[in-house]
């Protein structure tokens, strides 16, 4: 059975910074891409970062280019995402998605991360 | 990197049919085949009920189809159900390894 854990998710000050993580079993991780997505507060869903297998390839959609940076551990099985220089709009629940098919197949549960003073 | 087009609301009785589309552009809907919905009970985790435009992950009821004309793709719900009350997102390959989502429709079961 696939499971994915995120954590880390908490209460930040605009510009601080916060780590994700999340934790992949039922399948093997190394081999999958693997992707963070978003919900703002009364929003619709957004898709953040994505990254291939091995963990050189990594795109991001334009709104947090510089800011946040995903990797993995595959060791771990462990899937990263560092937020940095955070805004008021990053405020959202953080969902750590499993790629297939061209889709995204399967889904966390998310952490929220609230950016407020 | 623009949000793709949905209405905001569907609704139907119970053991009828919603459609709900799904419009974006030649560079994402209209320019692949790798249209995706997703279920999405809020406080829960999405699912996915379609990918590359008309496919069924297994598990997902045949109740639940999906089309592409152009750049407007549409998710059909037939013989709708109380647990089919949820919301609905369209998501579409964009190019160079980037993807976007619907804004979000939410269905309800009259």
């Amino acid at each position: 059975e696939v499971q994915l854990v995120e954590s880390g998710g908490g209460l930040v000050q605009p510009g601080g910074s916060l780590r994700l993580s999340c934790a992949a079993s039922g399948f093997t991780f190394s081999t999958n891409w693997m992707n963070w997505a978003r919900q703002a507060p009364g929003k619709g869903l957004e898709w953040v970062a994505f990254i291939k297998g091995g963990g050189s390839e990594k795109y991001y959609v334009d709104s947090v280019k510089g800011r946040f940076t995903i990797s993995r551990d595959n060791a771990k099985n462990t899937l990263y995402l560092q937020m940095n220089s955070l805004r008021a709009e990053d405020t959202a629940v953080y969902y750590c998605v499993k790629d297939g098919n061209w889709a995204f197949e399967f889904w966390g549960q998310g952490t929220l991360v609230t950016v407020s003073s | 990197q623009s949000a793709l087009t949905q209405p905001p609301s569907a609704s139907g009785s119970p053991g009828q049919s919603v459609t709900i589309s799904c419009t974006g552009t030649s560079s994402d809907v209209g320019g692949y085949n790798h249209v995706s919905w997703y279920q999405h009970h809020p406080g829960k985790a999405p699912q996915l009920m379609i990918y590359e435009v008309s496919k069924r992950p297994s598990g997902v009821p045949d109740r639940f189809s999906g089309s592409k004309s152009g750049n407007t793709a549409s998710l059909t719900v037939s013989g709708l159900r109380a647990e089919d009350e949820a919301d609905y997102y369209c998501g579409s390959y964009a190019g160079s390894n980037t993807w976007v989502f619907g804004g979000g429709t939410k269905v309800t079961v009259l």
